[in-house]
């Protein structure tokens, strides 16, 4: 079975920068895509960008310029940037394995709260 | 950007009830990429629906979904109680490769 666990600052002051890492167990972290999203308190999700093992990525282009996803296959952790943090950077953010032949997520993490505080 | 309107925004329903849940795209979405999710307080989304009528893995048979071009449904056949939540659509397009979501529907007890 596989598990996520994002991990990572609970709180970032505006204007830094936004890192948390995502630990993927009970498999391998390649072959497969994996991805971040987000969800602000009360609201819905927002896909934040993806990354497949060999280090390409995608993003949303409204996050892309504020946005730098990385993977590590050597201790299977993909890790999420996010720059100039404002407060309305603030959500739960998850880790999820994006099946990419059908373009769903199937194993998400339990979430994290990060706070953008102003 | 593709956009996706749920419907209702809230459903309240009982026990033992159909559950109809709608999905709205603003252009035609590939019948390939449109998923359904579960979330309940406090926890992760959980996948329901792939493929728009392809239930996940452990996906009880009452959950089934329909639909393809604008219109996708979620219908759970009969309510359990375990069922009252968020749910979500999500489609994917590319160029530029990118996932959206619903709004949601919040489905709770009547």
């Amino acid at each position: 079975q596989v598990q996520l666990q994002e991990s990572g600052p609970g709180l970032v002051k505006a204007s830094e920068t936004l890192s948390l890492t995502c630990t993927v167990s009970g498999g391998s972290i390649s072959s497969y895509y994996w991805t971040w999203i987000r969800q602000p308190p009360g609201k819905g999700l927002e896909w934040i960008g993806d990354i497949i093992h060999s280090g390409s990525t995608n993003y949303n282009p409204s996050l892309k310029s504020r946005v730098t996803i990385s993977v590590d296959t050597s201790k299977n952790q993909f890790s999420l940037k996010l720059s100039s943090v404002t407060a309305a950077d603030t959500a739960v953010y998850y880790c999820a394995r994006l099946r990419w032949e059908l373009r769903f997520f199937d194993y998400w993490g339990q979430g994290t709260l990060v706070t953008g505080s102003s | 950007e593709i956009v996706l309107t749920q419907s209702p925004g809230t459903l309240s329903l009982s026990p033992g009830e159909r559950a109809t849940l709608s999905c709205r795209a603003s252009q035609s979405v590939s019948s390939r990429y449109l998923a359904w999710y579960q979330q309940k307080p406090g926890q992760a989304p959980r996948l329901l629906i792939y493929g728009a009528s392809s239930r996940a893995t452990g996906i009880p048979d009452r959950f089934s979904g329909s639909g393809s071009g604008t219109d996708f449904t979620l219908t759970i056949s009969r309510l359990e109680p375990e069922d009252f939540a968020v749910y979500y659509c999500q489609q994917y397009a590319g160029s530029p490769s990118m996932y959206t979501f619903g709004q949601g529907t919040k489905l709770e007890i009547k």
